[in-house]
C-alpha cells in the first residue's frame, strides 16, 4: 500500500535561508508525487508534480523537488525563503487503483522569521 | 484562472442533522473527488465520481454519506445523520482526466455540536 511520511510538522527558517521540507513515500508501483501548499483560509494549490519524467521538478514560486528512487524521497526545496512562503505544505502520492486518488502526508507548517 | 469553489465555507450543525456540502468543479473537468481533514490529521480520500457514478470510495464513506451531481455544474456531498466525529474540513477536487493533477477547492469546515 502507498503511504507518505512528512518529517517535521513545523519548520522555521529565517527569511533568505534555504527551505527544506522532507517527504518520503512508500509505493509498490512507480509513483506520481505532488507537493501542495495551503495558505490560511484557502484551498490546496499545486506547487509541483513528478510524473516519471525529469527527476528534478521545478514548480511555482521558486520551489523545486527531486525524486530520488533509491531514497524513496521527494523533498521540497527553495534556495531563499520569503515571508510569503509561510503556509502549510502537503506531500501526496497518487494511487492508481481503479481511480486516481491521492494519499497525503500529515503536512508541514512553514514559518518564516524576519 | 478557473477554480473549484465550495459553499458554505463554514457549516455548524447539530448531531443527527443532515448536511449538504456543495462544490462547483472546474467546468471541463470530468473526475470529481471529496477528501476530508480532521483537525491535526491527514487529508483523507473519501470518494471519487465519474460519469455520474461512484468510481471508488474509502472505508470512511459509509452509508451515511452520498454524493450527487444534480446538474451540469454542482457536485454535492451529503451526510445523512451527522456525528461529532464528522467534524472536519471537507475538500472537493476535480481533474480533467484520470492521470492529470487534481485541483482543490478552499474547503468547507463542518462543525458538529
Amino acid at each position: 500500500a502507498q503511504s507518505v511520511t512528512q518529517l517535521g510538522s513545523h519548520v522555521s527558517v529565517s527569511e533568505g535561508a534555504l527551505v527544506l521540507l522532507r517527504c518520503n513515500y512508500s509505493s509498490s508501483v512507480p509513483p506520481y508525487l505532488f507537493w501542495y501548499v495551503q495558505y490560511p483560509n484557502q484551498g490546496l494549490q499545486l506547487l509541483l508534480k513528478y510524473t516519471s519524467a525529469a527527476t528534478l521538478v521545478k514548480g511555482i514560486n521558486g520551489f523545486e523537488a527531486e525524486f530520488k528512487k533509491s531514497e524513496t524521497s521527494f523533498h521540497l526545496t527553495k534556495p531563499s525563503a520569503h515571508m510569503s512562503d509561510a503556509a502549510e505544505y502537503f506531500c501526496a502520492v497518487s494511487v492508481t487503483s481503479g481511480t486516481y486518488k491521492y494519499i497525503f502526508g500529515t503536512g508541514t507548517r512553514l514559518k518564516v522569521l524576519a | 484562472e478557473p477554480e473549484v469553489t465550495q459553499t458554505p465555507s463554514h457549516q455548524v450543525t447539530q448531531m443527527g442533522q443532515e448536511v449538504i456540502l456543495r462544490c462547483v468543479p472546474i467546468s471541463n473537468h470530468l473526475y470529481f473527488y471529496w477528501y476530508r481533514q480532521i483537525l491535526g490529521q491527514k487529508v483523507e480520500f473519501l470518494v471519487s465520481f465519474y460519469n455520474n457514478e461512484i468510481s471508488e470510495k474509502s472505508e470512511i464513506f459509509d452509508d451515511q454519506f452520498s454524493v450527487e451531481r444534480p446538474d451540469g455544474s454542482n457536485f454535492t456531498l451529503k451526510i445523512r445523520s451527522t456525528k461529532l466525529e464528522d467534524s472536519a474540513m471537507y475538500f472537493c477536487a476535480s481533474s480533467t482526466d484520470l492521470y492529470y493533477e487534481q485541483y482543490f477547492g478552499p474547503g468547507t469546515r463542518l462543525t458538529v455540536t
